[in-house]
This record gives C-alpha cells, sequence and structure tokens, in this order.
C-alpha cells in the first residue's frame, strides 16, 4: 500500500475554499485515492474517492493530476462544522478484500 | 451503506482484566477490521477479523493480548486481555460491504484502564 504524506494540520475562515494536498508517491495502478472525515468521539467517515481527473460529490471535490502522485481535496465555503480530521487513504480497488491504512491526517480548524 | 453498532460505548476496568468489544453491522460482510486510536493520534490496523478462519494480526499485535471472534457475517469481538493503563485507548471497528471500496466504522469503544 503506498504511503500518503499530508499536512498535519490547517486553519481556515468560515466560507472559504480550503484544499488539502496529499502525496502518494508510490501510488500502484489499481489504487484508488479515498478520503475520510473524522470529527471527535466519532469513527471515520468516507467522504470522496477518485482514480484521476476530478471527482465532486454534495460534500467536496477531489483533484488528481495525470501522474497521479499526488491529490487535492478540495471543501467549497467550509463552516464551523468542517473542523475535523482529514485523512487521505490509498486503497486497492479491490479493497473490499484488503485492508486499510491510515496515515497521519490533516486536522483543519475552521474559525468564524 | 452500513451501519455499525458497537458495544460497549466506554468503559473503566481495572487492570489486569479483560474486556470484550462487540460490533454488530446490519448488512453481511466479508471481513471486518480493528482499529486502536489514541488520543489526538490517527487510527492503527489491529487485526482483520476473517469469517471462518483465524483473524489476521499487524505487526506489534498478538493473539493471546488481542483476541478476536468472527462467528458470523454480521458479528465480530474484540478482547482486550490483561489490561494495564497502556491499553486505554479508543478501539473502532470498520467493514467494507461486498465489492464496495468504501468503509465503514462503528462510533468506537473508549476505553479507560484504571
Amino acid at each position: 500500500l503506498a504511503k500518503t504524506t499530508q499536512p498535519i494540520s490547517m486553519d481556515s475562515y468560515e466560507g472559504q475554499e480550503v484544499n488539502i494536498t496529499c502525496s502518494h508517491n508510490n501510488i500502484a495502478t489499481n489504487d484508488y485515492i479515498t478520503w475520510y472525515q473524522q470529527f471527535p468521539s466519532q469513527g471515520p467517515r468516507f467522504i470522496i474517492q477518485g482514480y484521476k481527473t476530478k471527482v465532486t460529490n454534495e460534500v467536496a471535490s477531489l483533484f488528481i493530476p495525470a501522474d497521479r502522485k499526488s491529490s487535492t481535496l478540495s471543501l467549497p465555503r467550509v463552516s464551523l462544522s468542517d473542523t475535523a480530521v482529514y485523512y487521505c487513504l490509498v486503497v486497492s480497488r479491490y479493497s473490499s478484500a484488503s485492508k486499510i491504512i491510515f496515515g497521519s491526517g490533516t486536522r483543519l480548524s475552521i474559525r468564524p | 451503506s452500513a451501519v455499525i453498532s458497537q458495544k460497549p460505548s466506554r468503559d473503566i476496568c481495572q487492570r489486569g482484566t479483560s474486556l470484550t468489544i462487540q460490533c454488530q453491522v446490519d448488512s453481511q460482510v466479508t471481513m471486518m477490521f480493528w482499529y486502536r486510536q489514541q488520543p489526538g493520534q490517527s487510527l492503527t490496523l489491529i487485526a482483520t477479523a476473517n469469517q471462518g478462519s483465524e483473524a489476521t494480526y499487524e505487526s506489534g499485535f498478538v493473539i493471546d493480548k488481542f483476541p478476536i471472534s468472527r462467528p458470523n457475517l454480521t458479528f465480530s469481538t474484540l478482547t482486550v486481555s490483561n489490561m494495564s493503563p497502556e491499553d486505554s485507548s479508543i478501539y473502532l471497528c470498520s467493514a467494507h460491504l461486498q465489492g464496495a471500496t468504501e468503509a465503514f466504522f462503528g462510533q468506537g469503544t473508549r476505553l479507560t484502564v484504571v
């Protein structure tokens, strides 16, 4: 499984767009990039997953360049409730049968 | 999606005792996973619970300390044995639905050993 590197912490303000970048230099052909969000006293929650280019859902966008060695999670117009830890993971396409290893995550703090 | 229920949600235990944490999934899943999370830290995978076979443990975790049961496709238990204060942590259960890459997590069990 490819190792991921992301900033330990980030700060932003309500209404701003937040971009969290993750490096995964050793990503394999069959790997997806997946992001999870974890609030205090809760288990992680799946946010978004992508293989290449751009993926968007109601929560976030995920940008993946052609070489796939990095990815950027974009949270539009954040609010205080977006304060959480965000984990970037590389998972096998066949991850229903393989384990998920968490990196250090990015602790995002949103201020009024 | 899948809903994962963990019990207990928290417990305070005496050192030297054991605690069994239960994890119930509302769907049948092939594999379940147990994690430990120290305060302010990331999740560390303890083991993969396979239905019908022995659990697979990660480096640094052993069956004698963390025995796991997986009697069917919707249920698993993790026992923390002979506890010491160093075992104080949050323990989380996780599972994937068949053919899905998204993992679902329980709310966790907050264990304090005194």
